[in-house]
This record gives C-alpha cells, sequence and structure tokens, in this order.
C-alpha cells in the first residue's frame, strides 16, 4: 500500500513567488494535516483539513493557505514567500479528524532564495 | 502557546547502553505522542500514550504518560546503531478547536557509537 506521498520533494523558488505544495494521503484517510518544520525544529502545524473543511489552523500568516479535494488530497499554497518560509513541508494523513498519531509523509523541502 | 521543551538536545552513547529522555509542557495534554526521524524522511510513531500514568512499551522502547499531564519520558534499552536518528515528543491537546493539531518538542539528536 502507497504511505503518504507528497510532491514535489524539492523545490527552490524565489521571494516573491507562489509555491503550491501536494499531498496524496493514504487510501481511505480523510485527514490531512500540515507541518512546517525548519532545520533544527520540530514540526509546527499549520492546518488540518477533515471532509474537505479546514478544521484547524495554526499560527501562520493569512499567505499561507490549503485546501481538501473530493479524493481527499490537499494542496498548500504559501503566497509572497519570503527567505524564512524555507523549510520542509511535512503532510500526515488519518483516518479521522482527532486521532492519536498520524502517518507523515517524506514532505517537500523548499528553499526561497 | 503550547511550548514542549525536550532534553537532552542530543546524546552520543555506546552501543549497548540505555537512553532516557523527556519532555515538559506548560500545558496538560490528553495525548503524548512519540516519533523518530531519519534524515530526509517524515517522523514515523512510535509510540502513543492516551492516559495519565499509562506505560507502554515497543520492543526496547518504554514511554510513559505523567501523572500531572504535562510530562512524558521514553527509554531506549540496549541501543542499536539503527536507533540513530532524531526523536520527537509531541503532545495533543483537549480542547476541540484544534482537535487534530500535534504540539511537537524540538527533538532529540541520538548517535549509537558501535
Amino acid at each position: 500500500d502507497a504511505g503518504v506521498t507528497q510532491s514535489p520533494t524539492h523545490l527552490i523558488k524565489t521571494r516573491g513567488q507562489h509555491v503550491t505544495l501536494r499531498c496524496s494521503p493514504i487510501s481511505g484517510h480523510k485527514s490531512v494535516s500540515w507541518y512546517q518544520q525548519v532545520l533544527g525544529q520540530g514540526p509546527q502545524f499549520i492546518f488540518q483539513y477533515y471532509e474537505k473543511e479546514e478544521r484547524g489552523r495554526g499560527n501562520f500568516p493569512d499567505r499561507f493557505s490549503a485546501r481538501q479535494f473530493p479524493n481527499y488530497s490537499s494542496e498548500l499554497n504559501v503566497n509572497a514567500l519570503l527567505l524564512g518560509d524555507s523549510a520542509l513541508y511535512l503532510c500526515a494523513s488519518s483516518l479521522a479528524r482527532q486521532t492519536y498519531g498520524y502517518t507523515f509523509g517524506s514532505g517537500t523541502r523548499l528553499t526561497v532564495v | 502557546g503550547q511550548q514542549l521543551n525536550q532534553s537532552p538536545q542530543s546524546m552520543f552513547i555506546q552501543e549497548g547502553e540505555d537512553v532516557s529522555m523527556n519532555c515538559t509542557s506548560s500545558s496538560i495534554f490528553n495525548t503524548w505522542l512519540w516519533y523518530k526521524q531519519d534524515p530526509g524522511e517524515g517522523p514515523v510513531l512510535l509510540i502513543a500514550l492516551y492516559k495519565a500514568g499509562e506505560l507502554t512499551s515497543n520492543g526496547r522502547l518504554t514511554a510513559q504518560f505523567g501523572i500531572t499531564r504535562k510530562d512524558s519520558f521514553l527509554n531506549i534499552s540496549a541501543s542499536i546503531p539503527s536507533d540513530v536518528g532524531i526523536y520527537f515528543c509531541a503532545g495533543q491537546a483537549a480542547d476541540n478547536t484544534n482537535a487534530g493539531k500535534s504540539t511537537f518538542g524540538d527533538g532529540t539528536t541520538l548517535t549509537v557509537k558501535p
């Protein structure tokens, strides 16, 4: 069975540009969460989507947005990129909205120059 | 906001030694989770703890949910080279606003010398 898949695996963008990151959850999982992991730190919660609705939002600016599609895949969008947005972006999926532990993908490494 | 303090930040041990790391929080959590992250990969769940005082094992790993619900520890017995990696604790709070949110510590980097 395929795990959580994220694309692309690596990305280089210029300050001010826009980026879209994609995530496909494990088959049957309806919840997708996005985390940002800056080098040397633990992941920080950005969003959770369950049944195509936003169910939770972390302390991130409005430049960050996301959506979930009918097939439960998800996109994370970041506008007006800043150097500080450089990080590993992790997607995690689970069966339900509130669950104890998630399955993470391998992440998208975003570098903003 | 919620913060997790994870210690130690790094550990260098000899193969075969036991390891202990812990996490403390300023807030109460309903669930404590322990993950391991290898380079280039996402975190992998090792152990989940659901109630205060709970002690759970997974092979050579043992974790406990503190009585105050503000702390947890992870022990690894008889370490082996493949235990190398970064170990993260994470907590999930009781409030329904962010029911799926996990708050992570900054990790303990474990190095095992053969």
